[in-house]
């Protein structure tokens, strides 16, 4: 079966740190596109971090410097290190996934169900 | 600065209704535009890709439209199991910003 599966959220202390996982089954990561997209509690989708095929990545200006998205290739996994967690930084993390054919260029066709991490002293 | 616009935020309709929800890209985006639903407490699901193609396994009342900087979708006749947020996303270079939703439900 296809899917992703978020692991890792929990309650950290603001400056505290947590490490996301995402752990695929049925396709390759490093054939895709992966990124992290958050969702706040009651708010929209925010996108995160991406990791391109050859492993070149990109960040939201708002996690720039504090998150670093990284692949497991022997463990067909995807992480988000996060650090120096701020309040503002509690959400839903979602793993999810972009083919890059001439159909579909990148957009998200695969989601994970979400890891809740929570900032709060 | 790079934008992402939707119009309206909510809407209510009746069942059987067309209804249609704008996005406006800032700046231009081609076609590199999708539409993803997000039912509540449920993961957000592709309806719609390169602005205008149709996801498998979405039911042909979803459409899309639009090149540049203004896109819509439509639901051509609204569905009791619609009920649901909507976001556009741009996906043609980062960031890759969604907008900010349109809460759909019936009347």
């Amino acid at each position: 079966e296809v899917q992703l599966v978020e692991s890792g959220g929990g309650l950290v202390q603001p400056g505290g740190s947590l490490r996301l996982s995402c752990a695929a089954s049925g396709f390759t990561v490093r054939d895709y596109y992966m990124s992290w997209v958050r969702q706040a509690p009651g708010e929209g989708l925010e996108w995160v971090s991406v990791t391109y095929i050859g492993g070149t990545t990109s960040y939201a200006e708002s996690v720039k410097g504090r998150f670093t998205i990284f692949r497991d290739d022997s463990k067909n996994t995807l992480h988000l290190q996060v650090n120096s967690l701020r309040a503002d930084d509690t959400a839903v993390y979602y793993c999810a996934r972009a083919p890059y054919s001439a159909n579909y260029r990148g957009v998200i066709d695969l989601w994970g169900q979400g890891t809740l991490v929570t900032v709060s002293s | 600065d790079i934008q992402m616009t939707q119009s309206p935020s909510s809407l209510s309709a009746s069942v059987g209704d067309r209804v249609t929800i704008t996005c406006r890209a800032s700046p231009g985006i081609t076609n590199y535009l999708a539409w993803f639903q997000q039912k509540p407490g449920k993961v957000p699901r592709l309806l719609i890709y390169s602005a205008s193609t149709l996801q498998s396994g979405v039911p042909s009342r979803f459409s899309g439209s639009g090149s540049g900087t203004d896109f819509t979708l439509t639901i051509s006749s609204l569905q009791p199991e619609d009920v649901a947020t909507y976001y556009c996303q741009r996906y043609n270079s980062v960031p890759f910003t969604f907008g900010p939703g349109t809460k759909v439900d019936i009347k």
